[in-house]
């Protein structure tokens, strides 16, 4: 069974400095996609960023980026300059089969502090 | 653009009683997921759709069941509930079927008692 392992259920980190997020999966594709998403209080699920698994070049987007390592399949999320904003549960996802059959870990709960 | 959007917000029901939750993708996507979100865990895919037709299922009982209008907007519905459904249940869309990213509205969360 293809799993998302979150290996950190909580992690902390101090306003303005960088956290890194742990992210394992299992699969035997060759071609995929990755995804972080962002559930803060309000649970509406958000995306934070998204990586194809073709392409060399880890995806950035602003303060968020990506440690996308293929070969050990880990997929790490890297947030900069945290801001108290930043402040949710964070899930890494992946779709199963090709489908969109989104499977996700259980999450890591970020806290932000002042 | 509206987002996915999802209704109702929040509802209570009681055991054995059925509830339909409704979901309006956005504008031009024609790909709808379900996912049943517990207190503390990840989601866990329901269903999806794609152009009116079922092409995913995941391990859920007879009692869910769901389906896709020609305008792309879905329903879930749920029969028989049991306190354990209570969750929340996030609707997800989609432009194409595959390799596309997915967008998910804010949830509607059930409560059985």
């Amino acid at each position: 069974a293809q799993t998302v392992t979150q290996s950190q259920p909580e992690m902390s980190v101090q306003e303005a400095e960088t956290v890194t997020l742990s992210c394992t999966y299992d699969t035997s594709e060759s071609d995929y996609y990755l995804f972080w998403y962002k559930q803060p209080p309000s649970r509406q699920m958000i995306l934070v960023i998204r990586q194809e698994a073709y392409k060399q070049q880890n995806a950035t987007e602003n303060r968020f980026s990506v440690n996308f390592q293929k070969a050990a399949k880990s997929f790490s999320l890297k947030i900069s300059d945290s801001q108290l904003g930043d402040a949710a549960m964070y899930f890494c996802a992946y779709p199963q089969g090709g489908s969109e059959k989104l499977v996700f870990g259980k999450g890591t709960k970020l806290t932000v502090n002042p | 653009d509206a987002g996915v959007t999802q209704s109702p917000t929040h509802l209570i029901k009681t055991r054995g009683q059925q509830v339909t939750l409704r979901c309006s993708p956005i504008s031009g996507h024609k790909s709808v997921s379900w996912y049943q979100q517990v207190l503390g865990q990840g989601p866990q895919f329901i269903f999806q759709y794609y152009e009116k037709e079922e092409r995913g299922r995941g391990n859920f009982p007879d009692r869910f069941s769901a389906r896709q209008f020609p305008n792309y907007s879905s329903e879930l519905n749920v029969n028989a509930l049991l306190l354990g459904d209570s969750a929340l249940y996030l609707c997800a869309s989609s432009r194409i079927l595959l390799g596309n990213t997915i967008y998910f509205g804010e949830g509607s969360w059930l409560t059985v008692v």
